[in-house]
Formats: C-alpha cells, sequence, structure tokens
C-alpha cells in the first residue's frame, strides 16, 4: 500500500461548526504532516507528527487542533473557523521526519467555511 | 538564506514538443532537491528526487532533472510534452539548518495545447 488516504474529500461547514478531516496511511512512515493549500500557491505546513508525537506547530490559530491517534491515523480537528480558512488541506507522510526520500501526499480535502 | 526560486509562473507548450521548467535554489549546504506535480483539485505527486546521487536524474513519466551546482540549478525537462502533462509543478529544496526543512517554490503551471 503506497497511498494515503485522506477523509472526506470535500466538506462545507458553518463558522460554529465543529469537524474532523482524517488522514491514514499504512506505508509505515513515522512522519505525518498537515498542510494548507490556497488556491494558485504552494502548501504551508501546518503541524508535523514525528513518531506520533506533535514536533512542528507554524503558529498555527488553536481552532486548528491536530491529533495523531497512532502512527496510522492523523486527525485535524477544526472548530469555530473563519471563511479564510476555506483551502484545500493536504495530509502528507515520509519515512522520517527528515523526508530524505520525499513525501507522499493524499488527495486532500476541499474545505469551504460559510 | 534558504530559497527556491521557480523561473515561470506560467509555461505554454505545444503537444509533443519539448518541456522546460526552470529551478533555482539557494542553499549554504548540499541540498536535496525534488519535483512534484499537482493535477487540478489532486495531492502531490513525486516525479522525482535529487538526493547527491547521480546528477541526473529520471523520474516518472519521462521525466528528468540536472542537478548544476555550479548554476544553482534543477530544471526539469520532458522531450515530448503529453496533453496529460498539464498540471502545476512545485520545485522543491530541503535544507539542514540545525533541523531539517522543506521549502516549496511558488509553482509552475504547464500549459499543453494540441
Amino acid at each position: 500500500d503506497t497511498e494515503v488516504t485522506q477523509t472526506p474529500k470535500h466538506l462545507v461547514m458553518g463558522m460554529t461548526n465543529k469537524k474532523s478531516l482524517k488522514c491514514e496511511q499504512h506505508m509505515g512512515h513515522r512522519a505525518m504532516y498537515w498542510y494548507k493549500q490556497k488556491a494558485k500557491k504552494p502548501p504551508e505546513l501546518m503541524f508535523v507528527y514525528s513518531y506520533e508525537k506533535l514536533s512542528i506547530n507554524e503558529s498555527v490559530p488553536s481552532r486548528f487542533s491536530p491529533e495523531c491517534p497512532n502512527s496510522s491515523l492523523l486527525n485535524l480537528h477544526l472548530h469555530a473557523l473563519q471563511p479564510e480558512d476555506s483551502a484545500l488541506y493536504l495530509c502528507a507522510s515520509s519515512q522520517n521526519r527528515d523526508a530524505e526520500y520525499g513525501y507522499t501526499f493524499g488527495s486532500g480535502t476541499r474545505l469551504t467555511v460559510v | 538564506a534558504q530559497s527556491v526560486t521557480q523561473l515561470d509562473s506560467h509555461v505554454s507548450v505545444s503537444e509533443g514538443t519539448p518541456v522546460l521548467l526552470r529551478c533555482n535554489y539557494s542553499s549554504s549546504y548540499s541540498p536535496s532537491l525534488f519535483w512534484y506535480v499537482q493535477h487540478p483539485n489532486k495531492g502531490l505527486q513525486l516525479l522525482l528526487k535529487y538526493t547527491s546521487a547521480a546528477t541526473l536524474v529520471k523520474g516518472i513519466n519521462g521525466f528528468e532533472a540536472e542537478f548544476k551546482k555550479s548554476e544553482t540549478s534543477f530544471h526539469l525537462t520532458k522531450p515530448s510534452a503529453h496533453m496529460s502533462d498539464a498540471a502545476e509543478y512545485f520545485c522543491v529544496v530541503r535544507v539542514n539548518t540545525g533541523g531539517f526543512k522543506t521549502i516549496f517554490g511558488a509553482g509552475t503551471r504547464l500549459f499543453v495545447k494540441a
């Protein structure tokens, strides 16, 4: 299995809603990432988990809350989002945090905040 | 400072003609370099990577790139464009700044005309 699977593919939520994005990989990778990508821009790093521990938080607002229940799963909990948070959210994994062989990306969740 | 610059925001070619996407980097150390492709509403897919072995790197789908240290470049080429190559391409540099960091270029949109 050489894939990163993200669910849902699309999500529309109101500013008072609570929702979660899910990511799963079965490649034995020990580092997992959340990226945010706005239209016509490169991905921006949000969080890095290494061996299921939060390694990097790129000053992301607290309305985004990551969780890594085990080495295969990564969640992103969303609460009280703003319309400007609408974007494509990408999950990625790598063999380890050094990422010397690059990343494997999921197809993303297209989030719209209304 | 470590950085990566994609010299063209848009490139347009005719089907069957060569593709050249240009990337320059700035790094104090020997970097690792990657090219990723992103089709509309999809995640990023690794095309190829340079990690200090052979300077001419072959990737998937007929793409290749050459690492030129003297020119600090890592341009992506393909001899003959196919319609399915139309996508966004990101040049990415991995640098060691007391911990590894991945920096994305701004992206180059490739258009392929029939």
